[in-house]
């Protein structure tokens, strides 16, 4: 059945990067796009950027600056790199899915992890 | 980009009531529309798309509407097991993709 993971350290320094890990199983990611979104603690959901069946990647303009999204299809793992991280980027972070055939919205999701920016 | 204004922001009601979410889009968005239920501690899980196609294994006494720039959500019903915040999130133009500010639903 389809899943995804998401991994990564709970605690990064402010200034510091960002690396998370989405490992996806039961579908291939040339087929099918997958996405991050992050949630602030009791806050609503933010779209950060995309990462395409064919490769490509689209990004939330108010990250474009200090984020990358890459792949490497054959772990059927996405990437998630973001620099200069403030006490603001504390978050969950979910990776998701894209339905791929009736537009772009999320039929499966991660069950996100908590990314605390402190020192 | 696209905001998208959901209201109302919490909402009480009792089992077997009929609820309402609305989300306003600042543009149309011609039915690009999904929403999504989020229990607790979990990942949102998505229940329309569309607008008004409910999603595989959705109960039916969820159901969307709408056109234009304004939308709705409708729990007929209500369960205990529904109690959970509500999202919507336009998918018409992008990037970005972007969602409403949700809708925390409890029961009285």
């Amino acid at each position: 059945q389809v899943q995804l993971k998401e991994s990564g350290p709970g605690l990064v320094q402010p200034s510091e990067t960002l690396s998370l890990t989405c490992t996806v199983s039961g579908f291939s990611l040339t087929s099918y796009g997958v996405n991050w979104v992050r949630q602030p603690p009791g806050k609503g959901l933010e779209w950060m950027g995309t990462i395409w069946n064919d490769g490509s990647t689209d990004y939330n303009s108010a990250l474009k600056s200090r984020l990358s999204i890459s792949r490497d299809t054959s772990k059927s793992q996405v990437f998630l790199k973001m620099n200069s991280l403030q006490t603001e980027d504390t978050a969950i972070y979910l990776c998701a899915r894209e339905e791929g055939s009736s537009g772009f919205f999320f039929d499966y999701w991660g069950q996100g992890v908590m990314v605390t920016v402190s020192s | 980009d696209i905001q998208m204004t959901q209201s109302p922001a919490s909402l009480s009601a009792s089992l077997g009531e009929t609820v309402t979410i609305e989300c306003r889009a600042s543009e149309d968005i011609y039915n690009g529309l999904a929403w999504y239920q989020q229990k607790p501690g979990k990942s949102p899980q998505l229940l329309i798309y569309n607008a008004n196609s409910l999603h595989t294994g959705v109960p039916s006494r969820f159901s969307g509407s709408g056109s234009g720039t304004q939308y709705s959500l409708k729990i007929n019903s209500l369960q205990s097991e529904d109690v959970a915040s509500y999202f919507c999130q336009q998918y018409y133009n992008y990037p970005p993709l972007t969602f409403g500010s949700g809708t925390k639903l409890e029961i009285k």
